[in-house]
């Protein structure tokens, strides 16, 4: 069945350091790609989605490339803050019916 | 625009004991979403409903968990009787339409713990 797996955490990095998350999936057919990030405290949000391939997508400063020939969906930054601690879950959906499947999420701590 | 809003935030009951909780997705989403959140994992879809209609409950623990989402608005989530390994974070969710692709906006989740 479809999955998707994570780079176990934690990952603790210093202010303004590059940051990668590895995230590779298994799934058959074409599946839409997400980031969502949760901060303590918080519900889930969406980071940033990729819906084909080679698609790339941004936000606050994250990206990621949807990669097919991989079946990659790396998260990076150039330059973390403080204020983006918090755990970072990938996840794909397949299909008409929109069910999002998780990877097992990466906490990712950024001191100052 | 208003989230998606869940109660209680927390609850803690004892083992064999029932708990329900309530989620109210966001206006004009047709598609709601239960998924149960274990300390450590990623989260797992329990049920996925299609308006008032279920269209996902595979892995929906169906002796001891109901849900229901009557007039096809807000949904309420039951575990009856509740056992200690479904202490966990129930998040409710909401999507407008189905659709690989399509956004889906998550609460702030139901914190469970069974002792």
């Amino acid at each position: 069945g479809d999955s998707v797996t994570q780079m176990e955490g934690p990952v603790t990095l210093s202010e303004e350091a590059f940051l990668t998350i590895n995230c590779t999936y298994t799934a058959t057919g074409y599946p839409s790609l997400f980031w969502y990030v949760q901060y303590p405290g918080e519900g889930l949000q969406l980071l940033l989605k990729a819906t084909k391939a080679d698609d790339k997508g941004s936000n606050k400063g994250f990206e990621a490339t949807y990669r097919k020939e991989t079946t990659s969906f790396h998260l990076e930054k150039g330059s973390v803050q403080v204020s983006d601690s918090a755990v970072y879950f990938c996840a794909l959906s397949r299909g008409g019916y929109n069910k999002l499947i998780f990877g097992a999420g990466t906490r990712l701590a950024v001191h100052p | 625009e208003a989230g998606v809003a869940q109660s209680p935030r927390y609850k803690i009951i004892e083992k064999r004991q029932s708990v329900a909780f309530w989620c109210n997705p966001i206006s004009g989403h047709a598609t709601l979403y239960w998924y149960q959140q274990i300390l450590g994992q990623g989260p797992k879809l329990l049920i996925q409903f299609q308006n008032n209609g279920v269209v996902d409950d595979s892995q929906l623990p169906k002796d001891r968990f109901s849900a229901e989402r009557l007039k096809g608005v807000d949904s309420t989530l039951k575990i009856q009787p509740a056992k200690l390994e479904d202490s966990a974070v129930y998040l409710c969710a909401s999507s407008m339409i189905q659709g690989s692709g399509n956004t889906i906006y998550f609460g702030e989740g139901s914190w469970l713990t069974v002792v």
